[in-house]
């Protein structure tokens, strides 16, 4: 069983901090990393995508990799209270050369406070 | 929501009938795929779809099956529906490559009672 775990939180910040979801997973031949935002009551929405070690800024977020220790990160600068959502990690686990699969951590809650 | 609607949005149902949901995009993706959320549990892949046709088990499949008769339509359907698929069901669909992002649609609610 491939797994993604993260920290269910709630994770609290206050507005202007900086926010860090953590997510390991346990499939060494993973290659490709998502970060998804999922509003209360919305669908999945694809904030950043990262492939090799070290990090991928954009913006606001930053996600960082590190393939050795099977842990990828985001980084969410000057959080705001818009900021408020569910984050998911994601993560390719692609068992055939036909398909390809997502597993998904079950999320982190994330409350920014103004 | 990058081209894709789910129908119908929200449906009560009771324990024993058939539903169909039906997943519709209009980027012309070759990959379509059908998750449930559940609390505590996050995304979980039941189904997916790598051509017309062509669909494969996800790691919930049970008491599930899907078709996929053109490449904007993927079908999901309870056979019987029990109070346990009570859940948000959402569709996505991805470009081929290993590093291409899922994309999802907006989901449906079902409720079994």
């Amino acid at each position: 069983q491939k797994e993604v775990e993260q920290n269910s939180g709630p994770l609290s910040v206050p507005e202007g901090a900086i926010a860090s979801l953590n997510c390991t997973y346990s499939d060494r031949g993973s290659q490709s990393f998502f970060w998804y935002r999922q509003y209360s009551g919305k669908s999945p929405e694809l904030i950043m995508s990262i492939y090799s070690n070290g990090d991928q800024e954009d913006g606001r977020f930053t996600a960082q990799l590190n393939k050795a220790s099977q842990y990828v990160s985001l980084l969410i600068r000057d959080s705001q209270p818009s900021d408020s959502a569910t984050y998911l990690c994601a993560v390719n686990t692609e068992t055939s050369g036909s398909a390809r699969q997502l597993t998904f951590g079950s999320g982190t809650q994330l409350t920014v406070l103004p | 929501d990058a081209g894709i609607t789910q129908s119908p949005r929200h449906k009560v149902t009771e324990t024993g009938t058939p539903v169909t949901l039906r997943c519709h995009q209009t980027e012309n993706h070759r990959y379509m795929y059908w998750y449930r959320q559940d609390p505590g549990h996050g995304l979980r892949l039941i189904h997916y779809s790598y051509g017309v046709k062509d669909t494969d088990k996800g790691e919930v499949s049970d008491g599930y099956s899907v078709s996929r008769s053109k490449t904007e339509d993927f079908l999901l359907t309870l056979e019987s529906a029990t109070s346990s698929q009570t859940s948000v069901y959402f569709c996505a669909i991805s470009d081929p490559g290993n590093n291409s992002p899922l994309h999802f649609g907006n989901g449906t609610r079902l409720t079994v009672t």
